[in-house]
């Protein structure tokens, strides 16, 4: 089944502990991004990937790290959480991220808690 | 990308067909038009995309106003599972890997 997976689907954690959030797909997409969800503020892009080992900035990547060794992995590391981290997580792909016509497929969601 | 306005919320019945309207007075003859659809506690999901013309797939239909300043999601039999927040979004067929951009989109209701 095609699918972008998410690990883990939920997460607590206390200000400064490294964490990773993994995300993974099996449909050879080039590209793969990651987006954050807040209550009035949509969803908005953090980073994505054109293809491996090419990343870019989204709307709002600082307190973010992201890498693209491997085509099918995209994970989104947080090398010191902040409160204001806490939200709602989403990785997508899509086969081609230059081409409008193409949908973008999304994972589960990972909710994060930063205390 | 372009701006779409969308009515915060509707209200079906199960069983009838639903039309949700977007409108995108900016649009650019480059600009696609994209739903997707978010349930409660899942990640947004891909409905249907158009340009110029209508465009029909297993989920859904989409129409598209003739001057393209706006258009409608047409679910033909509304079920239960079709609950979630709708979302019509412009992308540019001109480049930019860039996100998309969902606005607050309209919160669907459907009442067995």
């Amino acid at each position: 089944e095609a699918q972008v997976t998410q690990n883990p689907r939920y997460l607590i954690t206390v200000t400064g502990k490294k964490l990773t959030v993994t995300c993974s797909q099996n449909m050879n997409h080039e590209y793969m991004s990651w987006y954050r969800q807040d209550p009035g503020l949509g969803l908005r892009q953090i980073y994505y990937s054109m293809n491996v080992e090419v990343t870019d900035k989204g709307d709002v990547p600082e307190g973010y790290k992201v890498s693209r060794k491997e085509k099918r992995n995209f994970p989104l590391i947080l090398e010191s959480p902040s409160p204001n981290q806490t939200s709602l997580y989403f990785c997508a792909s899509s086969l081609l991220g230059l081409a409008a016509t193409y949908e973008q497929y999304f994972g589960p969601g990972t909710r994060l808690t930063v205390t | 990308d372009a701006k779409t306005t969308q009515p915060n919320s509707m209200e079906s019945n199960e069983e009838e067909p639903v039309h949700l309207p977007c409108n995108h007075s900016t649009i650019s003859g480059t600009d696609y038009i994209h739903w997707y659809r978010q349930l409660p506690s899942q990640g947004p999901e891909y409905v249907i995309h158009g340009l110029t013309s209508n465009v029909n797939n297993r989920m859904a239909s989409l129409a598209i106003a003739e001057d393209r300043k706006s258009s409608t999601l047409i679910l033909h039999r509304a079920t239960l599972r079709d609950a979630a927040v709708y979302y019509c979004i412009l992308r540019d067929s001109g480049g930019g890997a860039d996100g998309l951009t969902f606005g607050k989109g309209t919160h669907l209701i459907i009442q067995p």
